[in-house]
């Protein structure tokens, strides 16, 4: 079956970290960007972060630059976000994405719950 | 990174067309034809719905359809049904050096 599947979320206090995992199923990522994409409590979506095929290029947005990290290890099939000093406004669901060449994303994980509480 | 600008509701009654509007600027909606749009149901991860400002996925029925005009996206429901009362985001890519993706800040489709 063709699908992603996030882990890794749980609670932590500020300042705290955690490294939420995106394994893919069902198809080769080798060559496939993800991203990950993240959903306040009752708010809207967010992008957070992309990463191409090889690892070689990232990006952030500012909210999150200099915190977090994207990584992928593709003989695992999964792709990585570590998150470090972490802030009560990251609590989020966290999806991950899978992108096209077309720039939109065309699976989504269910996605993995980040609680941040002080 | 401003969020792209979208009405926080819409709504119609079944059989009838609506539209939700798109705002961006000229460093995303006015400049890329990444466009696209996705459908979310309450508890559900989104589901793309137009891409590249009108492009259907194949299983998305043809009463979804896209635009574009300037800096401003658009989807049109038509025939609504109430199956697609949902939150509906637009999203745009906005760069190439940090990859940013800009997203709208959600519509509120109701079925009345």
């Amino acid at each position: 079956e063709v699908q992603l599947v996030e882990s890794g979320g749980g609670l932590v206090q500020p300042g705290g970290s955690l490294r939420l995992s995106c394994e893919a199923s069902g198809f080769s990522v080798r060559t496939i960007w993800f991203d990950w994409v993240r959903q306040h409590p009752g708010k809207g979506l967010v992008w957070v972060s992309r990463i191409n095929g090889d690892g070689s290029r990232t990006g952030y947005a500012d909210s999150v630059k200099g915190r977090f990290t994207i990584s992928r290890d593709n003989a695992k099939s999964t792709v990585y976000l570590q998150m470090n000093s972490l802030r009560v406004d990251d609590t989020a669901l966290y999806y991950c994405g899978r992108i096209t060449s077309s720039n939109h994303v065309d699976l989504w994980g269910r996605g993995t719950l980040v609680t941040v509480f002080s | 990174q401003s969020a792209l600008t979208q009405p926080p509701s819409a709504s119609g009654s079944p059989g009838q067309s609506v539209t939700i509007s798109c705002t961006g600027t000229s460093s995303d909606v006015g400049i890329y034809n990444y466009v696209s749009w996705y459908q979310q149901h309450p508890g559900k991860a989104p589901k793309v719905m137009i891409y590249e400002v009108n492009k259907r996925p194949s299983g998305v029925p043809d009463r979804f359809s896209g635009s574009k005009s300037g800096n401003t996206a658009s989807l049109t429901v038509s025939g609504l049904q109430a199956e697609d009362e949902a939150d509906y985001y637009c999203s745009s890519y906005a760069g190439n050096n940090n990859f940013d993706v800009i997203f709208g800040g959600g519509t509120k489709l109701s079925v009345l």
